[in-house]
């Protein structure tokens, strides 16, 4: 199975919105509501962001939201903040009953 | 509030077979929850490995399923990773997690370096 497809790097200034893309094919993240994105700060373990492309964990920020179009899915951070700077991953599960990340994506906040 | 902890040996040779142990607490294994082991290369992005229910039903990445064991012993609330043939490309950091179905895994262990080196 194929990594899903992220952009290497985004960047934003503080207090602006950023998206991040996944892309998939219908054997993953377009056949199935079940996307998941990860937060990861150098040396910790990834945080659960989002789960089932848009539902959000209790705490975690309301500025975290998610979407899915086909086979694009897609994490938006509002109001960013410092503490956003962080490695952030999709995944999503597959028709062979596997799941699937995406490469990941460096967020900067300039 | 449940907590994962891996352990195994932060060094193994090339060929061998590489053992971890995923320990819960704060909740039960038998929690109708899928268990998870998830890799991460230096550097790299995550690589989804395994996972088993309580029941011992198992699912594997289709790309590493030869070579992969996935256990449990719910008497001792721990599950286990075996992962055969080590080659350096194997050398990665290894989670243990906790999965609740679709895509979601939660919460996370701190993560284990395994390095294979002779």
């Amino acid at each position: 199975q194929s990594a899903l497809t992220q952009p290497a790097s985004v960047s934003g200034s503080p207090g602006q919105s950023i998206t991040i893309s996944c892309t998939g094919t219908r054997s993953d993240v377009g056949g199935y509501n079940y996307v998941s994105w990860y937060q990861q700060h150098p040396g910790k373990a990834p945080k659960l962001l989002i789960y089932d492309v848009t539902n959000r964990p209790s705490g975690v920020s309301f500025r975290f939201s998610g979407s899915k179009s086909g086979n694009t899915a897609s994490l938006t951070i509002s109001g960013l903040q410092a503490d956003d700077e962080a490695d952030y991953y999709c995944a999503s599960y597959t028709s062979s009953s596997s799941r699937v990340f995406g490469g990941g994506t460096k967020l900067t906040v300039l | 509030q449940m907590q994962l902890q891996e352990s195994g040996p932060g060094l193994v040779k090339p060929l061998q077979t590489l053992a971890l142990t995923c320990t819960v607490s704060g909740g039960s294994i038998s929690s109708d929850s899928y268990w998870s082991w998830i890799r991460q290369p230096a550097g790299k992005g995550l690589e989804w490995i395994g996972r088993i229910h309580d029941s011992g039903s198992t699912n594997y990445n289709p790309s590493l399923r030869s070579r992969v064991t996935i256990s449990v012993d719910t008497s001792k609330n721990q599950f286990y990773l075996k992962l055969s043939s080590l080659t350096a490309a194997d050398t990665a950091i290894y989670y243990c997690a906790r999965g609740l179905g679709g895509a979601r895994f939660d919460p996370w262990g701190q993560g284990t370096l395994v390095t294979v080196s002779s």
